[in-house]
């Protein structure tokens, strides 16, 4: 069975330092690999995805994460952080033969210390 | 943003009632998912559907039934709620499948007393 860990229930940074939001996961096949950020009393949006190709994914707010497949993570990364990017982030895996199952993370709440 | 809207944004119930949440997209997006979400859990999928009358279990079902008459529209229906049922309920659509990117609506925040 697929499973997502993520490391750290709350990561507090202080702005404009960098940041890292740990992801690994655990699967006997191919995934594809997902971050999303939830923004206080909001739903989810998606902030980058990795399907194929190059490992170093750009995705929206000046985030990029790392597909590494020998760790299994997939690890989010900003060099500089923002008060608005105080938010939830949540990690999320699919199968690559699964059209509806997205197995997701516990979350990990970005703290951002003026 | 994407169109999804979900109704009723609040909602209090008393144990053993039945209650419906509905979502309505204008996406006309092939496939729609209901997730709870709780704290230290991050989201279960509780049912989804991949056409008009076609919906399956996810891994938290039971408890729930879903519905889908119309393409726009997907309702979720705790059948006799109980306190466990307490959570936030996000519905989500995707174009096709979860390899493609999912939208979500704001959310139903559900308390069960």
């Amino acid at each position: 069975a697929q499973s997502v860990t993520q490391l750290d229930s709350q990561v507090p940074v202080f702005e404009e330092a960098p940041v890292e939001l740990r992801c690994n996961y655990s699967s006997s096949v191919s995934v594809y690999l997902f971050w999303y950020v939830q923004y206080p009393n909001q739903g989810l949006q998606l902030l980058l995805k990795y399907l194929s190709g190059s490992t170093l994914v750009k995705g929206i707010n000046g985030f990029e994460a790392e597909f590494n497949k020998s760790q299994t993570s997939f690890h989010l990364r900003k060099p500089s952080v923002h008060i608005s990017d105080t938010a939830e982030y949540f990690c999320a895996v699919s199968k690559m033969d699964s059209n509806y199952q997205l197995i997701w993370g516990a979350g990990t709440k970005l703290i951002i210390k003026p | 943003d994407a169109g999804i809207t979900q109704s009723p944004r609040h909602k209090v119930t008393e144990t053993g009632t039945p209650v419906t949440l509905r979502c309505h997209q204008t996406e006309n997006h092939r496939y729609m998912y209901w997730y709870r979400q709780d704290p230290g859990h991050g989201l279960r999928l509780i049912h989804y559907s991949y056409g008009v009358k076609d919906t399956d279990k996810g891994e938290v079902s039971d408890g729930y039934s879903v519905s889908r008459s119309k393409t726009e529209d997907f309702l979720l229906t705790l059948e006799s709620a109980t306190s466990s049922q307490t959570s936030v309920y996000f519905c989500a659509i995707t174009a096709g499948g979860v390899n493609t990117e999912a939208f979500f609506g704001q959310g139903t925040r559900l308390t069960v007393v």
